[in-house]
């Protein structure tokens, strides 16, 4: 099946840092891409859709200044989280769509685990 | 609203089978997912039914009838592995993935 890799797995930063995470799709091409972040023992919130060449459209509550997504091509989306703080804390996960071939089913990446100290 | 349910928790023996079922209210439908979540990991894709009826794929099967908004996956010989969260999402009208809470199963020896 199709790949979208995930980078970096684990990150720890400072408090009012900010952290990039990168959502590639390996083998095919994604106009659109998803980012998630779970807490534990929760299912997954849709935090943003990421539109490839557009901007990307936020879930009502999600700060769009404080977590900026750039789609700069058809197979990489951005997530950065701006000035972090421990409430950021989180599994932060990216989907992708492989829609070539009338496929509808989405592939994760393998997810971001952050921690804010 | 759009809405899927599925029970919390589930707890099965090793090498019997369990069903987890799905209902959901949504705004249209495009198809419905199954996926398995290990503590710590990415969900990873289990089955997709757009049609009626039952699709078997190894040990997992998934069902599905439309018009009651419901779908169960069964999980046949189970094993020790197969101790997960199993996410039920819903695809709506806007290809949007509408995400259950997920059931958490626990399999005992």
């Amino acid at each position: 099946g199709a790949v979208v890799s995930q980078h970096p797995s684990r990150v720890i930063c400072k408090s009012g840092t900010s952290v990039k995470i990168e959502c590639r799709s390996l083998d095919f091409q994604a106009t659109t891409m998803f980012w998630y972040r779970q807490f534990p023992k929760q299912s997954l919130m849709l935090m943003a859709t990421s539109n490839e060449g557009s901007k990307a459209t936020y879930e009502q509550g999600v700060e769009k200044d404080k977590f900026l997504i750039n789609h700069a091509s058809l197979t990489l989306s951005t997530l950065t989280v701006t000035s972090a703080h421990p409430e950021d804390s989180s599994f932060y996960i990216c989907s992708a769509r492989d829609t070539t071939g009338g496929h509808t089913e989405a592939f994760f990446g393998q997810g971001t685990r952050l921690t804010v100290v | 609203g759009q809405n899927i349910d599925q029970p919390t928790e589930m707890t099965a023996t090793e090498g019997a089978i369990v069903q987890i079922n799905c209902t959901y209210q949504t705004s249209g439908f495009n198809g419905l997912f199954w996926y398995q979540q290990h503590a710590g990991e990415a969900p990873t894709f289990l089955s997709y039914n757009v049609l009626d009826g039952l699709e078997e794929k190894g040990r997992f099967s998934s069902f599905l009838s439309r018009s009651k908004g419901y779908s169960y996956l069964l999980l046949k010989e189970l094993q020790m592995k197969d101790s997960a969260s199993y996410l039920c999402a819903v695809m709506d009208s806007n290809y949007q993935l509408i995400w259950g809470a997920g059931t958490k199963l626990i399999i005992k020896p």
